[in-house]
């Protein structure tokens, strides 16, 4: 089955600084790739997803890359601020409705001020 | 809308115990899904339901654990007899599945298990 490796497991920043978490795939028949935000007590909630037929998406601040050679994709976010601050999740689906989601093992990012 | 909503949000038994964990999907949503997050294994599927019917329950870590929908509006995951490994955090997550769309999941709020 598929398998999702997230780096780095904590990430700490100043604020106003740039975060990149990055996350590997290992079946090439993955086609969706979402990215999820988890706050403290809260359950994950999606920020920006990416389908295999495009290389790059931005939403504001937040922007996701995708290299299907490298079975790769990051999530880039500029301009950090303080409530950036939460658990960052990667997936990776191989189906067509993105049912079956395989997590990355998540990223603490931690904001400075 | 309120979201997804689990209950209870806090559940503390002892092992040999059933656990009954409860999820009422966003209104209009057909699929479900079940998950259970740990330190040491990251976020899982546990089983997933479409029109009420389980799609894939591959996830499901052992016989102990059993899922139902009984309707669009309800879900439980048991577990009988309950473990301390099972210990975790379960999140029930929904979304409006369809052919060839990606369908984003909302995640309700966890039920945090402890079974000592």
């Amino acid at each position: 089955g598929e398998n999702v490796e997230q780096h780095p497991s904590t990430l700490s920043v100043q604020e106003g600084d740039s975060a990149v978490i990055k996350c590997t795939y290992s079946d090439s028949a993955s086609n969706y790739f979402p990215w999820y935000k988890q706050e403290l007590g809260k359950g994950p909630q999606l920020i920006i997803d990416i389908r295999s037929n495009v290389g790059e998406k931005k939403d504001q601040r937040i922007a996701v890359t995708l290299n299907k050679t490298a079975k790769h994709f990051s999530l880039h976010i500029t301009e950090t601020q303080p409530e950036d601050s939460a658990v960052y999740f990667c997936a990776a689906s191989i189906d067509g409705t993105a049912s079956k989601l395989t997590f990355g093992t998540g990223t603490r990012l931690q904001v400075t001020l | 809308d309120a979201g997804v909503i689990q209950s209870p949000r806090h559940e503390v038994t002892e092992m040999g115990q059933e656990v009954t964990l409860r999820c009422k999907p966003i209104s209009g949503h057909n699929s479900l899904f079940w998950y259970r997050q740990t330190m040491m294994r990251g976020l899982e599927l546990l089983i997933y339901f479409n029109n009420n019917v389980p799609i894939d329950d591959s996830g499901m870590p052992e016989d102990r654990f059993s899922a139902k929908m009984p309707n669009a509006s309800f879900s439980t995951l048991k577990i009988q007899p309950s473990e301390p490994r099972d210990s975790a955090v379960y999140f029930c997550a929904s979304s409006s599945a369809g052919a060839g769309i990606y369908n984003e999941q909302f995640f309700g709020p966890g039920t945090r298990l402890t079974v000592l």
